[in-house]
Formats: C-alpha cells, sequence, structure tokens
C-alpha cells in the first residue's frame, strides 16, 4: 500500500532556532495535513492545505509556523523561531479528497526535541 | 464537532474478540463515525468507516447503533499487533458542503492484547 514518508524521524534544535519537516504525500493525493502530539497528549490538527493554498489552520499555527508544497512530491511545515513547548511528534498526512467519507493517511511522524 | 467518549482502557486476550465501544449521542444525520488506531511510536492508521449501516473490512467490523448515538469497533480476533490507542472519530461536513480534513481525537481506548 502506498505511504506518507516524514524526514527526519527524529530532529534536535536549540531554541529560536528555524526547523523544516519534510513530508512527502501519497503521489496522487491532493489533501495535505499536518498534526502534532505532544507527549502524553491528544493528537491535535495543525494546518489543511489544498491547491498552494491553507484551507483551514487551527489556533496553534501562529505566525511562527508555514507550510509549503516546494515541488509536485514535497511538503514541508517550517518553525521560524522554536519554542520549548513546540518539542513534539508531527505528523504529516494526505488524503485524495476531502469529503467526509474520505480516509487519511498519516507518516510515522517527525520528533522534534528543542532544548 | 460532536463529541465522542470512550472508555480509557480495555483488555483482551489473543484470538478473541474484542469490542471497543463508543458513545457520541450528540451525533448529527450527517456525520460519518470513522475509527482510526495508533499503534505505538506511529502515526495514526485508519481502520474503518461507517454512516449508518454496519460495515466490514479486512482489519475489523464496525456495528453502529440504529439510533447512530453509539457503535462498536469490533476486532474479530484479537493478535499483540492490534494492541494500539484507537479512536471513535465524527467526521461531518462543514459550511459550504465540505470537510477540510480536519480530524478531532480525543484520548482514545487504549487495548491491551495479553499473549
Amino acid at each position: 500500500e502506498p505511504e506518507v514518508t516524514q524526514t527526519p524521524s527524529h530532529q534536535v534544535t536549540q531554541m529560536g532556532q528555524e526547523v523544516i519537516l519534510r513530508c512527502v504525500p501519497i503521489s496522487n493525493h491532493l489533501y495535505f495535513y499536518w498534526y502534532r502530539q505532544i507527549l502524553g497528549q491528544k493528537v491535535e490538527f495543525l494546518v489543511s492545505f489544498y491547491n498552494n493554498e491553507i484551507s483551514e489552520k487551527s489556533e496553534i499555527f501562529d505566525d511562527q509556523f508555514s507550510v509549503e508544497r516546494p515541488d509536485g512530491s514535497n511538503f514541508t511545515l517550517k518553525i521560524r523561531s522554536t519554542k520549548l513547548e513546540d518539542s513534539a511528534m508531527y505528523f504529516c498526512a494526505s488524503s485524495y479528497n476531502r469529503v467526509p467519507n474520505e480516509k487519511l493517511f498519516f507518516g510515522s511522524g517527525t520528533q522534534l526535541s528543542v532544548l | 464537532d460532536a463529541k465522542t467518549t470512550q472508555p480509557n482502557s480495555m483488555e483482551s486476550n489473543e484470538e478473541e474478540p474484542v469490542h471497543l465501544p463508543c458513545n457520541h449521542s450528540t451525533i448529527s444525520g450527517t456525520d460519518y463515525i470513522h475509527w482510526y488506531r495508533q499503534l505505538p511510536s506511529q502515526g495514526p492508521e485508519y481502520v474503518i468507516h461507517g454512516l449508518t449501516s454496519n460495515v466490514n473490512n479486512r482489519m475489523a467490523s464496525l456495528a453502529i447503533a440504529e439510533d447512530r448515538k453509539s457503535s462498536t469497533l469490533i476486532l474479530h480476533r484479537a493478535t499483540l499487533r492490534d494492541a494500539a490507542v484507537y479512536y471513535c472519530i465524527l467526521r461531518d461536513v462543514a459550511a459550504g458542503g465540505t470537510s477540510y480534513g480536519k480530524l478531532t481525537f480525543g484520548q482514545g481506548t487504549i487495548l491491551t492484547v495479553h499473549p
């Protein structure tokens, strides 16, 4: 079965540094998402992206965050100036459609540690 | 999003059936019932979804109450690999007739499978 690929699997950074988390969604999918999960907490929606635009974003997704589809295969999440509380597992997901009976495919995640 | 209620944890023995309940008493007529699971150190994984009728796939079965206020995910023969957090999620048609892919995860049910 096709899968969503995320790199790196682990990323360690210093507070205040910029990080870019990378994802390769499933090739024929059109809708892309980022979620995050702080250790021991729920999986939280960050942002959805379609046709090179943000479709929806949560309150977490403030000006420090940005997303981009720089080419036909990659989807990235950038955190401009990391904070300690950004430490979390970040999951990328994709779907072909965005109707309520569509399933999302998630990657294995990038564990971000901010020191 | 309509709220779901699940038990915090359940236990099962290997090769026995498991019934994971979910209450969603405020479900609307257009809400789809989705189940995802999260294996340790993995991203969420789609399991099954339904609207009104019971559904079967290779992973599980979904039994939906006639009034749709509850549903049950059925794993017919649990294996050790089924040990995971199981999430019951409602997905609806947002304003404008489309769902933007935002899955709202709760705490889910931690399923422990004993050998």
